[in-house]
């Protein structure tokens, strides 16, 4: 059964620190991941995604993750912080066909502090 | 293009009533999930709809239902409403269903609260 796993509830970091966001998955084959943003009162919206190819990937608003196989990890970084990044920050893990449903981890709220 | 549209944007109901909710897809996206999203759980999908035909779903109770009509628009229903389906709802849409490959583009959602 697939499960993701984001094991930081909260982060905190300062503005134009470096940002890195942990996600683990389980799944018995290649997985889609993907990571969405959150922000309050508002949908998801889609940050990248990973489906195959190039384990780095990048994504809109200066953002990227790498998909570690061996880690079963596909962690979201961003070299410098923005104020208006704070949200919350859910990593998907998708089946390679069948459907659009996604299992979502529980999501990490990040804090950015002037 | 318009987003994902969805309505109402707050709703309260009290135990034992019934709930519709209503989802407008982007124009020319076929396929519309629906999930919930509460503190506890999560976001837990829900089902999907593609072309008025369900094409998976969640592990929900029979009480929570949908339908997708020949526009794309679908509704979700949710019969004797308990505490526990307080959370948002929301819909997201795509140009096709299951090919894993389409981005979901999500609606604002709607708050239910369950007194």
């Amino acid at each position: 059964a697939q499960s993701v796993t984001q094991p930081d509830i909260h982060i905190t970091v300062s503005e134009g620190a470096s940002l890195e966001l942990r996600c683990n998955y389980s799944y018995g084959a290649t997985p889609y991941l993907f990571w969405y943003v959150q922000s309050p009162g508002q949908g998801l919206q889609l940050l990248l995604k990973y489906f195959s190819g190039d384990t780095l990937v990048q994504g809109i608003k200066g953002f990227e993750a790498e998909f570690k196989r061996s880690q079963s990890s596909f962690n979201l970084r961003k070299p410098s912080v923005h104020w208006s990044d704070a949200a919350e920050y859910f990593c998907a893990v998708g089946r390679q066909t069948g459907a659009n449903n996604l299992f979502f981890g529980t999501g990490t709220r990040l804090t950015v502090i002037p | 293009k318009a987003g994902v549209t969805q309505t109402p944007r707050y709703l309260i109901k009290t135990r034992g009533q019934q709930v519709t909710l209503s989802c407008s897809p982007i124009s020319g996206h076929r396929s519309v999930s629906w999930y919930q999203q509460t503190p506890g759980q999560g976001l837990q999908f829900l089902f999907e709809y593609f072309s008025e035909t369900q094409r998976n779903k969640g592990n929900f109770p029979g009480r929570f239902s949908g339908r997708q009509f020949s526009n794309s628009r679908s509704e979700m229903n949710v019969s004797t409403l308990e505490l526990g389906d307080s959370a948002l709802y929301l819909c997201a849409s795509s140009w096709t269903a299951g090919s894993g490959y389409e981005k979901l583009f999500f609606g604002s959602g709607t708050q239910l609260s369950v007194l």
